[in-house]
């Protein structure tokens, strides 16, 4: 069973626009909610995360936002830039357990 | 400095050979992960080491997947009888005290023909 899910496989945005990336899950066992990106042959880099006691947190450009009740969150990048072009992935970390549940990835492009 | 650098990058084998990936993790780091990607899906827990002991191996698909971290530094993931199915990309990760702090190898893309 997917306990973390990301529905949109793509999603293209115009450079300079908000870009949304949602995600949801399944299990309110989660402690934490994190972000990674990743570039081709690259593995994924860590972007922003956030606390399940938290609604919100916010890093520069990026801006993850938390709906316990709705069990889904999502990343805000505005303004979207070209060099955000690539996969990112939710992830989760359950509680009591030292390693990250993965969505299946969304792919962003960020066009010119 | 130096990130968390896997070896091979990519290692193509026949179906029922024996393959070595090997893992060195940034210095300091005493948590240790593996994970798998298959295309398109996103990285699958396998285990985490925490120093030399497996902590958590519960993601580890059936008992032909092996890892050691002998000296609580590079890690090894041993696969026995390499299925099609085994066919991957693995990525190791190291950190410290929190499950944020995981910071990611290039990965080893893994072929069974």
């Amino acid at each position: 069973d997917q306990q973390v899910k990301q529905n949109s496989p793509s999603l293209s945005v115009q450079e300079g626009r908000i870009s949304i990336l949602n995600c949801d899950y399944t299990n309110s066992m989660f402690d934490y909610f994190l972000w990674y990106k990743k570039y081709p042959a690259e593995g994924p880099t860590f972007l922003i995360s956030i606390s399940s006691i938290k609604d919100k947190n916010e890093d520069g450009r990026f801006t993850v936002f938390l709906n316990k009740s709705a069990k889904h969150l999502s990343l805000h990048i505005v303004p979207s830039q070209p060099g955000d072009s690539a996969v990112y992935f939710c992830a989760a970390n359950p509680q009591g357990a030292q390693k990250l549940v993965f969505g299946q990835g969304t792919r962003l492009t960020i066009n010119p | 400095g130096a990130g968390v650098s896997q070896t091979p990058s990519n290692k193509v084998t026949e179906k029922g050979k024996y393959v070595e990936l090997r893992c060195d993790p940034i210095s300091g780091h005493t948590a240790l992960y593996w994970y798998r990607q298959s295309l398109g899906q996103g990285p699958e827990f396998l285990i985490y080491f925490q120093g030399t002991g497996a902590a958590d191996d519960s993601g580890l698909p059936n008992d032909r997947f092996f890892a050691v971290r002998p000296e609580g530094s590079v890690s090894t993931l041993k696969i026995q009888r390499t299925e099609r199915g085994d066919s991957a990309v693995y990525l190791c990760a190291s950190g410290g005290t929190s499950s944020s702090e995981q910071f990611f190898g290039p990965g080893t893309r893994l072929t069974v023909l």
